[in-house]
């Protein structure tokens, strides 16, 4: 199977700054997808990225796939409360570890 | 949210018992898969189905066995359940392969 892992594992950040998570992989990806879950909650369906090299936007989200189709990254903009969770990316059914994001007020 | 109900939602049983859990989807998805979920380690897939009658094993389905005799329904069953199989399992659909999975609710499942 397409196994991806997820760096960081927890990122702590002020209110306002940036965050970026990322997912690797060792071999070629046909896609990958992001999701969010909310504390408590389950994950929910961000996005998914099947071009190489392709970059797509959320508002303050900006989705990125590697150009070799082997990584893909999150990044968020002027970081909210709301945007507290943990991110995980996934290749197919294979989920990352996640990257739990706390935001300081 | 896609129509995906999972049940029991909490369920504390003994080491060694048998254990169901539900996966129930209103979405006619081909795809359901089952997984658990612990710290640091993310979402492991146990099983998933792609077709009624047809599962096949995930990287973690040790001690699960799985059924699916409709469409809607997706059975996750621990044949003896030891305290290792505390978890939250979270059951999920697709409607194809590469598409994006709708998560049910979870089910804290908690093994003494």
């Amino acid at each position: 199977g397409q196994q991806v892992m997820q760096i960081p594992q927890y990122q702590h950040v002020q209110e306002g700054e940036d965050f970026t998570t990322y997912c690797n992989s060792s071999t070629t990806l046909s896609n990958i997808q992001w999701y969010k879950q909310r504390p408590g909650g389950h994950p929910v369906f961000l996005i998914q990225l099947v071009k190489s090299g392709e970059v797509k936007k959320q508002k303050r989200l900006t989705f990125q796939f590697g150009e070799a189709k082997k990584n893909s990254s999150l990044h968020i903009t002027a970081t909210q409360t709301t945007d507290v969770g943990t991110y995980f990316c996934a290749a197919v059914v294979n989920f990352g570890t996640g990257t739990s994001l706390t935001v300081i007020p | 949210d896609a129509g995906i109900t999972q049940s029991p939602r909490h369920k504390v049983t003994e080491t060694g018992t048998p254990v169901t859990l539900r996966c129930h989807q209103t979405e006619n998805h081909r795809y359901m898969y089952w997984y658990r979920q612990d710290p640091g380690h993310g979402l492991r897939l146990i099983h998933y189905s792609y077709g009624v009658k047809d599962t096949d094993k995930g990287e973690v389905s040790d001690g699960y066995s799985v059924s699916r005799s409709k469409t809607e329904d997706f059975l996750l069953t621990l044949e003896s359940a030891t305290s290792s199989q505390t978890s939250v399992y979270f059951c999920a659909t697709g409607s194809g392969q590469y598409t994006e999975a709708f998560f049910g609710q979870g089910t804290r499942l908690t093994v003494v």
